[in-house]
């Protein structure tokens, strides 16, 4: 079945370390991608997002996310965490059926330790 | 520019009740999303209007659901009658005219269902 798997539910990670979030996706034709993130009491916000090209993409808050199209995977990756950073991050896919519609992974709550 | 934005904010409700749920999108986007996050799971789409026409509706979960557009400017959702089972968050997306466009997500409506 096609899916957005976020293996992860929940990560914490002390201020300063290195983060990786893990995304993988099933679909026949690879999808374009996307990692939104939720503040509290904020909307989702994009991070950063892949269709095609340099399978490493740059987005905002210094995140990054590399594209393996040979693991189906876009993971997320930030070198330093910072304790503002604690919030939930959505990946998601838009299939390339014709449709707009987003699909979303079940998201990973950050936290972030002093 | 502001952003896209929700009302109201939270709705508590009993079971049996009628509620209606507004997004306001983006000035100049005619694509308006409305996606739903049912605790516990993960963000699904509910149904996409390209103006004032539905474009796609096959998230919406029955027929007590109804979104409109009218004019192609803001959206309702109503839930009538609600269910336990509605309770949940209700997000609003939009964007320009283009499938790589960028969904801009409002900040959601909480509905809780007694």
């Amino acid at each position: 079945a096609q899916s957005v798997t976020q293996p992860d539910i929940h990560i914490t990670v002390s201020e300063g370390a290195s983060l990786e979030l893990r995304c993988n996706y099933s679909y026949g034709a690879t999808p374009y991608l996307f990692w939104y993130v939720q503040s509290p009491g904020q909307g989702l916000q994009l991070l950063l997002k892949y269709f095609s090209g340099d399978t490493l993409v740059q987005g905002i808050k210094g995140f990054e996310a590399e594209f393996k199209r040979s693991q189906s995977s876009f993971n997320l990756r930030k070198p330093s965490v910072h304790w503002s950073d604690a919030a939930e991050y959505f990946c998601a896919v838009v299939p390339l059926t014709g449709f707009q519609k987003l699909v979303f992974g079940t998201g990973t709550r950050l936290l972030v330790s002093p | 520019e502001a952003g896209v934005t929700q009302f109201p904010s939270h709705s508590v409700i009993e079971k049996g009740q009628t509620v209606t749920l507004r997004c306001d999108p983006i000035s100049g986007h005619d694509n308006l999303y409305w996606y739903r996050r049912v605790m516990g799971k993960e963000i699904k789409f509910l149904l996409h209007f390209v103006k004032e026409s539905k474009q796609d509706e096959s998230g919406m979960p029955n027929n007590r659901f109804l979104a409109e557009r009218t004019g192609g400017t803001y959206s309702t959702l109503k839930v009538q009658p609600a269910e336990l089972e509605d309770s949940g968050v209700y997000f609003c997306a939009s964007s320009q005219d283009r499938t790589t466009d960028t969904q801009y997500f409002g900040p959601g409506t909480r509905l809780t269902v007694l």
